[in-house]
């Protein structure tokens, strides 16, 4: 089957641009997640959604990220403004969830942001 | 959610069995534990999940002592290939019964040396 995927998988901006990633989940996963990946660290979870709602985005930098998945398939996340520390690899992945405590999560490549 | 600790990093040979320990004091009784690996510049894939007792796939098996505050990852005759990260994560359903959360810790840095 078909993997997730994100696009674009490298991306470099100035500081104070905004920029967007695109996720692509594997058809029927109703749970999709954004995470961040600094250098050297864990994946930082930034939002969770079930279907077209909001699970969990307490770790979402409100004041500048935002994320939306529409029609519970497709979804998009946005920096704006960007700042240096956001450089990071952006991570989408995306699971079955029908209710079963077993979900593996399948994730993405990754998006590479760069931010100077 | 439970908080995880694993070694930072280990070093192995090939051929040998390398066994990873992580450790959850605080799991909760719902609480799964999920074990993932990550390679450079790819995200992060599962490998194994488990409950209680032993569980076996085709690429490791989980063991996990009877108060469940421990589990080990055991990986047999590792090979340079399986040089990379590997996450312990601990978590059940998340608020209202939405889906599980994933969270990730720092890891352990697994090297196999010729």
């Amino acid at each position: 089957e078909a993997g997730v995927a994100q696009s674009p998988r490298y991306k470099i901006i100035e500081k104070r641009q905004s920029v967007a990633f695109w996720c692509n989940p594997i058809s029927g996963h109703a749970t999709l997640y954004w995470y961040q990946q600094i250098l050297g660290q864990g994946p930082k979870l930034l939002i969770q959604f079930q279907n077209n709602g909001v699970v969990d985005d307490s770790q979402l930098p409100k004041d500048r990220f935002s994320a939306e998945r529409l029609k519970g398939v497709d979804s998009t996340l946005k920096i704006q403004p960007a700042k240096l520390e956001d450089s990071a690899v952006y991570l989408c992945a995306s699971s079955l969830d029908h209710g079963g405590l077993n979900t593996e999560a399948f994730f993405g490549q990754g998006t590479r942001l760069t931010v100077v | 959610l439970a908080k995880t600790t694993q070694p930072i990093s280990m070093d192995s040979y090939e051929g040998q069995e390398v066994n990873i320990t992580c450790s959850h004091n605080n799991i909760a009784t719902n609480d799964y534990i999920t074990w993932y690996q990550q390679f450079p510049s790819q995200g992060p894939r599962f490998i194994i999940q488990g409950y209680k007792t032993k569980v076996t796939n085709e690429v490791a098996s989980l063991f996990i002592p009877a108060d469940r505050k421990s589990s080990t990852l055991s990986l047999p005759r590792v090979s340079l290939s399986d040089t990379a990260v590997y996450y312990c994560l601990v978590g059940s359903r998340g608020a209202s019964g939405s889906a599980r959360q994933l969270t990730f810790g720092s890891g352990t840095q697994l090297t196999v040396l010729p």
